[in-house]
């Protein structure tokens, strides 16, 4: 089975430019994650779906930053405009349900470097 | 408000040898999720192991075991007979069960190195 699946990678961007990232997670799993990794410290979540619903948003930035779940399954990370501080690891997750003993499984991330 | 805390920033162990790496909590849900993340040098996040805090015996995943004592609040990792492919950042993380709980709270992470 495939696991959750982002790209891009890595990606190098000037300050006050647009990016966007994307993820498609687990065949099956309706909830999803955005979580933000800065260096040296342990995710912390962006936005939370459930299908295509976003039911938990309160630690998004939302001047700048913005997300979809179109047809509730892949999912787009928008940061517009990227400002210096924006430089980290952005990480997908995803989950069959949202009880307590669900397991979230995360894709390999998508390093981003505002210059 | 649920924190995670892993105090030990880094350690080194022994090939072969059990490694401990300790995770503290605090929560007011009386039901709640543990969680253990391996992250090696290549990002992604590899989910270990499990524990429920209803959960009257101790997780165990092969080599990944938890010491989990819930009057203490501490859900320690215990690796056994450590290898080198364990050489990673290692996050402790935890869900409550209520509505604002639902997100995965992690700790700031403990990382091993595996000494040949």
């Amino acid at each position: 089975e495939a696991g959750v699946v982002q790209s891009p990678r890595y990606k190098i961007i000037e300050k006050k430019q647009p990016v966007a990232f994307w993820c498609n997670p687990i065949s099956g799993h309706n909830t999803l994650y955005w979580y933000l990794q800065n260096l040296g410290q342990g995710p912390e979540l962006l936005i939370r779906y459930e299908n295509e619903e976003a039911v938990d948003d309160s630690q998004l930035p939302k001047d700048r930053f913005s997300a979809e779940r179109l047809k509730g399954v892949d999912s787009t990370l928008k940061i517009q405009p990227a400002e210096l501080g924006d430089s980290a690891v952005y990480l997908c997750a995803s989950s069959l349900g949202t009880g307590k003993e669900e397991t979230q499984y995360f894709g390999p991330g998508t390093r981003l470097l505002v210059l | 408000a649920q924190k995670i805390t892993q105090t030990q920033p880094g350690m080194f162990v022994q090939e072969k040898e059990a490694v401990t790496l300790d995770c503290t909590y605090d929560t007011s849900d009386p039901s709640y999720g543990l969680f253990w993340y391996k992250q090696p040098s290549s990002g992604e996040m590899i989910f270990l192991i499990y524990q429920g805090s209803y959960d009257q015996q101790n997780a165990t995943e092969g080599r990944y075991s938890l010491n989990f004592q819930k009057a203490r609040k501490s859900a320690n990792l215990v690796i056994s007979a450590s290898q080198l492919g364990d050489s990673a950042m290692y996050f402790c993380a935890m869900r409550g069960a209520g509505a604002a709980g639902n997100k995965l709270t992690f700790g700031g992470g403990t990382r091993v190195l595996v000494k040949p």
